[in-house]
C-alpha cells in the first residue's frame, strides 16, 4: 500500500523568507499527488495536484510543487512567505485506479511565521 | 471554485443520542463523496466512501452500523452518527470529488470546513 511521509512537523519560517515543505512517498509507480492546506478549525483547501506531464507544478497563492520520480518527492515551495501563510500542510497520494483512487494523506506540516 | 458545505460546523450532544451531519457540493456535481475524520493535531483518516446511489463502502476498523451514510443524490450525503459516546468525538470533514469531462481519469477533491461533534 501506498504511504506519504512529511518528515517535518514543525517548521517556523520568518515572514519574506523562502519556504520548502518535504513530502516523500512510497508507491511503485507514479501516483498521483496533491497538496492541501488547512486554516485552525477548517477544512482543506487544494493548493496544488500533479497527475503527469511537467513536473513542476504551479498552484494558488504562489505555491509550486515539483515532482521529482528519482526521488519519490513532491515538495512544496514558495519564495516569499507571507504571515497568512500560516497554517497546516497535507501533502496527498492516490494511486491510480481507474477513478477509484482514495487519498493518503501524510500527517502534516504545521507552518508558523514569524514577523 | 467548487464549494463544499457542511452542516452543522459543530454539534454537542448528549451521549447515546443520534447526530446527523450534512455535506453538499454548492455548484457541481460530485461524482464520490468521501467521509474523514481528523483527530487533533494528527492526519486526516478516511471512514468510507460513497456514490450516488450505492451502498456505501467503509474502511476497515469503521463501523458501518455506527456511522451511517446515506448519498441522496450527487450534491448531498449525510454522515449520521448513531448511539454516538465520547469516544466519537472528532473532527468530521467531507469531501466531494469531481472528474474532468474530457479526461475522466483526472479529478479534483474537495473538502467541507468540517463538523466538530463533542459528545458529552
Amino acid at each position: 500500500a501506498q504511504s506519504v511521509t512529511q518528515p517535518d512537523i514543525h517548521i517556523t519560517v520568518s515572514e519574506g523568507a523562502s519556504l520548502e515543505l518535504r513530502c516523500n512517498y512510497s508507491y511503485g509507480a507514479t501516483p498521483y499527488l496533491f497538496w492541501y492546506v488547512q486554516s485552525p478549525g477548517q477544512g482543506l483547501q487544494l493548493l496544488l495536484k500533479y497527475f503527469s506531464g511537467d513536473t513542476l507544478v504551479q498552484g494558488i497563492k504562489g505555491f509550486e510543487a515539483e515532482f521529482k520520480r528519482s526521488q519519490s518527492s513532491f515538495n512544496l515551495r514558495k519564495p516569499s512567505v507571507h504571515w497568512s501563510d500560516a497554517a497546516e500542510y497535507f501533502c496527498a497520494v492516490g494511486v491510480p485506479n481507474f477513478g477509484n483512487e482514495k487519498l493518503t494523506f501524510g500527517t502534516g506540516t504545521r507552518l508558523t511565521i514569524i514577523p | 471554485g467548487a464549494v463544499v458545505s457542511q452542516h452543522p460546523s459543530w454539534v454537542i450532544c448528549k451521549s447515546g443520542t443520534s447526530v446527523k451531519i450534512e455535506c453538499r457540493s454548492l455548484d457541481f456535481q460530485a461524482t464520490t463523496m468521501f467521509w474523514y475524520r481528523q483527530f487533533p493535531k494528527q492526519s486526516l483518516m478516511l471512514m468510507a466512501t460513497s456514490n450516488e446511489g450505492s451502498k456505501a463502502t467503509y474502511e476497515q476498523g469503521v463501523e458501518k452500523d455506527k456511522f451511517l451514510i446515506n448519498h441522496a443524490s450527487l450534491t448531498l450525503s449525510t454522515l449520521t452518527v448513531t448511539s454516538a459516546h465520547p469516544e466519537d468525538s472528532s473532527f468530521y470533514i467531507c469531501s466531494a470529488r469531481v472528474v474532468q469531462r474530457l479526461a475522466r481519469s483526472k479529478w479534483t477533491q474537495y473538502f467541507g470546513p468540517g463538523t466538530r461533534l463533542l459528545v458529552l
